[in-house]
């Protein structure tokens, strides 16, 4: 079992770039989940998806970011244009069965940094 | 709304020394609860979960946890605590949605 894979490990980019962060599910789980965590904000959920539909993305910020899950495999997370006040660390997180009754395995996480 | 509710953000015990790490819950349904542990620069692991059953639940590293109904409380304890612990601690608790709800997390320091 290779864990949750999440690509790039850093990402250091320019304002008003596009950034795409990568992640990998355990293979059979059928929830995944993105995560943010900032010092000042904690962690935070942005969206989440149940077999490749998103279900809950009420914490995506705004318009910039978007998710997709096209296959039961691979979630990307983009942000479009970037800004400094994304810069934090970008987690995803999958489970199998009802995530409040299992848990979640979360990946290494991405950090990124907007200057 | 659910929340998870950690009794401070950081806590400070001696190498050996025991550790407690409070986490308080509120939910209006009978609760699934977990305690995450994140080490620099990782992301979280799964250190115990409750479910049903025993309320006394034994993770990893010689961690445990005790759910208290009466108290609404989950706290994570540790007899003796070691170098190697030193990390930042979550509580969370199955919500409503069908996610997690995580407190905002406890940093764990030991000193020699």
């Amino acid at each position: 079992d290779a864990g949750v894979i999440q690509s790039p490990r850093h990402e250091v980019t320019e304002m008003g770039q596009e950034v795409t962060l990568r992640c990998k599910p355990i293979s059979g789980h059928d929830y995944l989940f993105w995560y943010r965590q900032t010092m000042m904000r904690g962690l935070e959920l942005l969206i989440y998806f149940n077999n490749n539909v998103p279900i809950d993305d009420s914490g995506m910020p705004e318009d910039r970011f978007s998710a997709k899950m096209p296959n039961a495999s691979f979630s990307t997370l983009k942000i479009q244009p970037s800004e400094p006040r994304d810069s934090a660390v970008y987690f995803c997180a999958s489970s199998t069965g009802p995530p409040r009754v299992s848990g979640y395995t979360f990946g290494s996480g991405t950090r990124l940094t907007v200057v | 709304a659910q929340s998870v509710t950690q009794l401070g953000s950081h806590v400070s015990v001696s190498e050996g020394a025991l550790v407690l790490l409070r986490c308080n819950y509120s939910s209006s349904v009978p609760p699934y609860l977990f305690w995450y542990v994140q080490y620099p620069n990782q992301g979280l692991q799964l250190l115990l979960k409750y479910t049903t059953g025993a309320t006394l639940v034994k993770g990893i590293n010689g961690f445990e946890a005790e759910f208290k109904k009466s108290e609404t409380s989950f706290h994570l304890t540790k007899p003796s605590a070691h170098m190697s612990d030193a990390a930042e601690y979550f509580c969370a608790a199955g919500g409503s949605q069908g996610n997690l709800i995580f407190g905002k997390g406890t940093k764990l320091s030991v000193k020699p």
